[in-house]
Parts: structure tokens; C-alpha cells; sequence
């Protein structure tokens, strides 16, 4: 599974949008690009997943460059509640195998 | 539909005993996977289970861990003669490990927190 670059750190004012870059830039055809969070030593919470096209839920938007090789997720409007680590995973989807979680991005949310 | 459970959620051990961290997955689901997550850093990968096979223990000590996945009953992780180094966080994650709809996102426990003094 390829390797992903995160900033370690970002603060965020609540209610603006938090965009959190992640760079994976020896990414394969067939690997998507999963985020998820972890707040406060809780387990990890999935966010949402993509391949190629841009994503959107409930949750958070993400977006994929065209050639692949970086993406963003973006928290419309971050609260509080958002304050957690979060990490970007580039793996092969339709497959068993595990998730390779890095250091992620501890995204604090300032009132 | 219950998430995955853990249990015990804190679990505190003296050198040289054995600790014993269960998981019972989602319903419906047939994947099991334990990270362990050392303070100050991300988790790591230690082994993907189905029901009564080790799919991969790549990331498994070679000595003193064990786990399994029963046809019947959670998933346990095993370590024997616990040393200091093993005090972590131990996460148990669950999928359902279908391809169809060509994602296959797991859903994680709330941990196990080990100390050993």
C-alpha cells in the first residue's frame, strides 16, 4: 500500500472549514484513499473513502487531485467536537487486508 | 445493531502474567483485525482474522502473542508473560470483507488500555 504525508498539526476557528492535505504521491490505479479520525484515544471512527471522483457525506468532503497524487478533506464547518487526529490511508479496497494508519494530522479546533 | 465491542476496556497486569483482550465484532461481520497503538503514536497492524484462520500475522510479535477467532464466540488476543513494552492501547476492528460495492471500510472497537506494572 502506498505511503501518505500529512502535516502533523493544524488549528482550525470553529465554524470556519477545516481542510486537512494529504499528499500520496506513489499511489496505484487501484487504491483508494480512506480517511478516518480518532479522537481523544477513542477508536478509530471512519469518514469517508475515495477513488478518483470527489466524495461528499454527512460527515466531510473529499477531494482527489486529477492525477491522484494528493487529496483534502474538508469538515464544512468544524465544531469543537472535530478536534482529533486524523488519518489518511491509501489502500486496495476490495480486499482483507489491514489499514497502515501513519502519525495523521492532530487538527485542533479553537473556539 | 451494536458496534464492536471490547472487552475488558482496562485491563492491569504484573510482569510475567498473561493478559487476555476480547472482541466480538459487528453483527454480520466475519473479518476481524487487532492494532495496537503505543502513546504518542499511530496504530500498527498486528493480525487479520476470519472465523477460525490468521489471514495474516505479519504484524505479530513471534514471540508470547497468540490470537484467534473462534467459529463460536469473540475474538481473543493473547499475551503471555507481560512485559512493561506491552502496556498500549490494543484496538479490535470488524468488517464484513465483501467487495461488491468495492470499498470495505472496518469499524473499530473502543480499545482495550493495557498497563502492565
Amino acid at each position: 500500500d502506498a505511503k501518505t504525508t500529512q502535516p502533523t498539526s493544524m488549528d482550525c476557528a470553529e465554524g470556519r472549514a477545516a481542510n486537512l492535505p494529504c499528499n500520496h504521491s506513489t499511489i496505484s490505479g487501484n487504491e483508494y484513499v480512506y480517511w478516518y479520525r480518532q479522537i481523544h484515544s477513542q477508536g478509530p471512527q471512519y469518514i469517508i473513502h475515495g477513488l478518483k471522483n470527489n466524495e461528499t457525506n454527512e460527515m466531510a468532503s473529499l477531494i482527489i487531485t486529477e492525477d491522484r497524487k494528493s487529496s483534502t478533506l474538508i469538515l464544512p464547518h468544524a465544531t469543537l467536537r472535530d478536534t482529533a487526529v486524523y488519518y489518511c490511508i491509501v489502500r486496495v479496497s476490495n480486499t482483507g487486508n489491514q489499514f497502515y494508519f501513519g502519525t495523521g494530522t492532530s487538527l485542533t479546533v479553537i473556539p | 445493531n451494536a458496534g464492536v465491542m471490547q472487552n475488558p476496556r482496562h485491563l492491569v497486569r504484573r510482569r510475567g502474567q498473561e493478559a487476555r483482550l476480547r472482541c466480538s465484532p459487528m453483527k454480520g461481520h466475519s473479518h476481524v483485525y487487532w492494532y495496537r497503538q503505543l502513546p504518542e503514536e499511530g496504530l500498527k497492524f498486528m493480525v487479520y482474522l476470519q472465523k477460525e484462520n490468521i489471514i495474516d500475522e505479519s504484524g505479530m510479535p513471534k514471540e508470547r502473542f497468540s490470537a484467534e477467532f473462534p467459529k463460536e464466540g469473540p475474538s481473543i488476543l493473547r499475551i503471555q508473560q507481560v512485559v512493561r513494552g506491552d502496556s498500549a492501547a490494543y484496538f479490535c476492528a470488524s468488517s464484513s470483507g465483501t467487495s461488491g460495492s468495492g470499498h470495505n471500510e472496518q469499524f473499530f472497537g473502543p480499545g482495550t488500555r493495557l498497563t502492565v506494572l
